[in-house]
């Protein structure tokens, strides 16, 4: 398996314009999650779904962020608009059975906003 | 005024000597802890677990330890290997919710 996969591995974008994160989970695993790291806040859970259905978005930081699920092999997390404050390494997770096994992290996505 | 970033605390060891790092958490209910290593550039991975009814659980190299009463989980790495040199993270998880809560990290430093 290729594990999780996470495109693009880097992205930069100018204030203001929308930018489209993108996740394949590992096959069978059924829950997905969406989480950003600063340095300021560590690690922070955005959003998690489970059989692609958005469970707990409280972490969300705004209107700005969605993040959506439209089958078991593709999630996406978008920003509009985007804004310096965003700048952060976004990872996808997934795992079988939620918590319980530990999750597998993809590369993440180094976005920088300008 | 200028915000700071988030200082990691860092744990320096000589290669082939030991390591522990601590992780105190702070929810009594949490039945369920992670540790995970990140390397540079690459995502958190699983290391090693344990659940709460355990206090010690042994893998390859690396054993972590559970103490209820005080709150604290540890993460012991026998003879550390420059590969070691990484962030580690200490998680735990809440009966009922399918999520984790991660720590703020300890960075570990292996001297050659």
């Amino acid at each position: 398996d290729a594990g999780v996969i996470q495109s693009p591995r880097h992205e930069v974008t100018e204030m203001g314009q929308e930018v489209t994160l993108r996740c394949k989970p590992i096959s069978g695993h059924d829950y997905l999650f969406w989480y950003r790291q600063t340095m300021m806040r560590g690690l922070e859970l955005l959003i998690y779904f489970n059989n692609n259905v958005p469970i707990d978005d409280s972490g969300m930081p705004e209107d700005r962020f969605s993040a959506k699920m439209p089958n078991a092999s593709f999630s996406t997390l978008k920003i509009q608009p985007s804004e310096p404050r965003d700048s952060a390494v976004y990872f996808c997770a997934s795992s079988l059975v939620g918590a319980a096994y530990g999750y597998t992290f993809g590369s993440g996505t180094r976005l920088t906003v300008v | 005024g200028e915000s700071v970033g988030l200082h990691l605390p860092t744990l320096s060891v000589q290669e082939g000597d030991n390591s522990i790092i601590n992780c105190a958490y702070s929810n009594s209910a949490s039945d369920y802890f992670i540790w995970y290593k990140q390397e540079s550039g690459k995502g958190p991975q699983f290391i090693i677990d344990i659940r709460s009814n355990m206090d010690k659980r042994q893998g390859q190299r690396v054993t972590v330890l559970l103490n209820k009463t005080v709150k604290h989980l540890s993460l012991q790495i026998a003879a550390t290997q420059p590969g070691d040199s990484a962030v580690y993270f200490c998680a735990d998880h809440s009966g009922g919710y399918q999520k984790v809560t991660f720590g703020t990290g300890t960075k570990l430093q292996v001297i050659p």
